[in-house]
């Protein structure tokens, strides 16, 4: 099955620096990436994803990043907030396996961003 | 605004009770997970289903169980239930239908087995 790995599992920047959380996965056949994030008590919830016949997304301050040779995304946050501040979550699907609705997690990254 | 819900934000248990937990989604979704959620372990799928009576394991199922008799109900049993299911568990939902894969996640149970 697929496995995907995530680094690092914490992070600590200062506001209005940039932060930069990277995944691997296992799966070729995976094709679906979608990054949660999950504030302090709450749930997790949906922030940004990219298909694989996508390089990039954008979305304001978040951006995803995706080459599928080296079988590794990443997400990154410019000029960080507090509000960031929470665990970040990525994920892969391969739509063979179940569908795109089934996806394996990473192990998470807490981001602290320092006022 | 899809909401899911799930029947007990904190849940303390012995070793050996049956135990429920219980998630309803409002959006008629197809799709439904559980997950459990550790620290350094980030969310692990226990069982999915994607119609009503069907399921599927994922990918820690030992010492777990799931029953889906209607469509937005979908519940997680421990049938002998052990400290090491001390965790917090989260269900979620999907449709397979537009071009969203999101899943909505529930608030979370944290069940304490002692």
């Amino acid at each position: 099955g697929e496995n995907v790995e995530q680094h690092p599992s914490t992070l600590s920047v200062q506001e209005g620096d940039s932060a930069v959380i990277k995944c691997t996965y296992s799966d070729s056949a995976s094709n679906y990436f979608p990054w949660y994030k999950q504030e302090l008590g709450k749930r997790p919830q949906l922030i940004i994803d990219i298909r694989s016949n996508v390089g990039e997304k954008k979305d304001q301050r978040i951006a995803v990043t995706l080459n599928k040779t080296a079988k590794h995304f990443s997400l990154h946050i410019t000029e960080t907030q507090p509000e960031d501040s929470a665990v970040y979550f990525c994920a892969a699907s391969n739509p063979n396996s179940g569908g795109y609705q089934k996806v394996t997690f990473g192990t998470g990254t807490k981001l602290q961003v320092i006022p | 605004d899809v909401k899911v819900t799930q029947s007990s934000r904190y849940l303390v248990k012995r070793t050996g009770e049956k135990v429920f937990l219980e998630c309803v989604q409002d959006m008629d979704h197809e799709n439904m997970f559980w997950y459990r959620q550790d620290p350094g372990l980030g969310l692990r799928l226990i069982y999915f289903s994607y119609d009503v009576k069907m399921k599927e394991k994922g990918d820690i199922p030992e010492g777990y169980s799931v029953s889906r008799e209607k469509k937005e109900r979908f519940s997680l049993i421990l049938e002998s239930a052990s400290t090491n299911q001390t965790s917090m568990y989260l269900c979620a939902s999907t449709s397979p239908s537009g071009h969203s894969y999101e899943q909505y996640f529930g608030p979370g149970t944290r069940l304490t087995v002692t």
